[in-house]
């Protein structure tokens, strides 16, 4: 079974500082990764993913993140935030078996001026 | 432009009264899924489909029932079975021609008790 952890349920962050969200997961085989945000009220937008190759795989908005098979994490990073990035934040693997994602708690990501 | 439609965006519900959330996708995807969202515990999977007429259950199903008559349709009824249904219930789809594909995510139904 596969298992994602998200070890900070909230991070609060001032505008410009950077910032991490750290996310470590648990499974016997070879996953694929995301991270998606969510907004109030709304659904879950894919933000960046991890499928094969370079360990570090960037989004079009300024977040990255970088997949460490040794330490089975995949923390999100961004070098400066904006108020805009205020949202939760989450992070996923797939179970091949069934192509279900399995998903972390959540990190509620609050930038403040 | 192609997506998710979930409707409606808010549901009320009466003790004993089944209740059915809407799923469309015009993605032209193989599989569906529901999930149920509550504060603090993240996303947790009620019953995916990877065809037409066929489903399986996730970690949360009952209480819960589903169909997969058309591919672009995934309908999900919470029954009274259902003890505590309220919850922020998101619809997904994905292809299945690459297990890596992302989910795409709907908006969402916010089911209350009354």
């Amino acid at each position: 079974a596969q298992s994602v952890t998200q070890l900070d349920s909230q991070v609060p962050v001032f505008e410009e500082a950077p910032v991490e969200l750290r996310c470590n997961y648990s499974s016997s085989v070879s996953v694929y990764l995301f991270w998606y945000v969510q907004y109030p009220n709304q659904g879950l937008q894919l933000l960046l993913k991890y499928l094969s190759g370079s360990t570090l795989v960037e989004s079009i908005n300024g977040f990255e993140a970088e997949f460490n098979k040794s330490q089975t994490s995949f923390h999100l990073r961004k070098p400066s935030v904006h108020i805009s990035d205020t949202a939760e934040y989450f992070c996923a693997v797939t179970d091949t078996g069934r192509r279900a994602l399995t998903f972390g708690s959540g990190t509620r990501l609050q930038v403040q001026p | 432009d192609g997506g998710i439609t979930q409707s409606p965006k808010y549901l009320f519900r009466k003790e004993g009264q089944n209740v059915t959330l809407s799923c469309e996708q015009n993605l032209n995807h193989d599989a569906m899924y529901w999930y149920r969202q509550d504060p603090g515990q993240g996303l947790r999977l009620i019953y995916y489909s990877q065809i037409v007429n066929d489903f399986q259950k996730g970690d949360i199903a009952e209480g819960y029932s589903v169909s997969r008559e058309k591919k672009e349709s995934f309908p999900l009824t919470v029954t009274s079975a259902q003890k505590n249904p309220t919850a922020f219930y998101l619809c997904a789809s994905s292809s299945l021609t690459s297990g890596n594909q992302p989910q795409h995510f709907g908006d969402g139904t916010r089911l209350s008790i009354l």
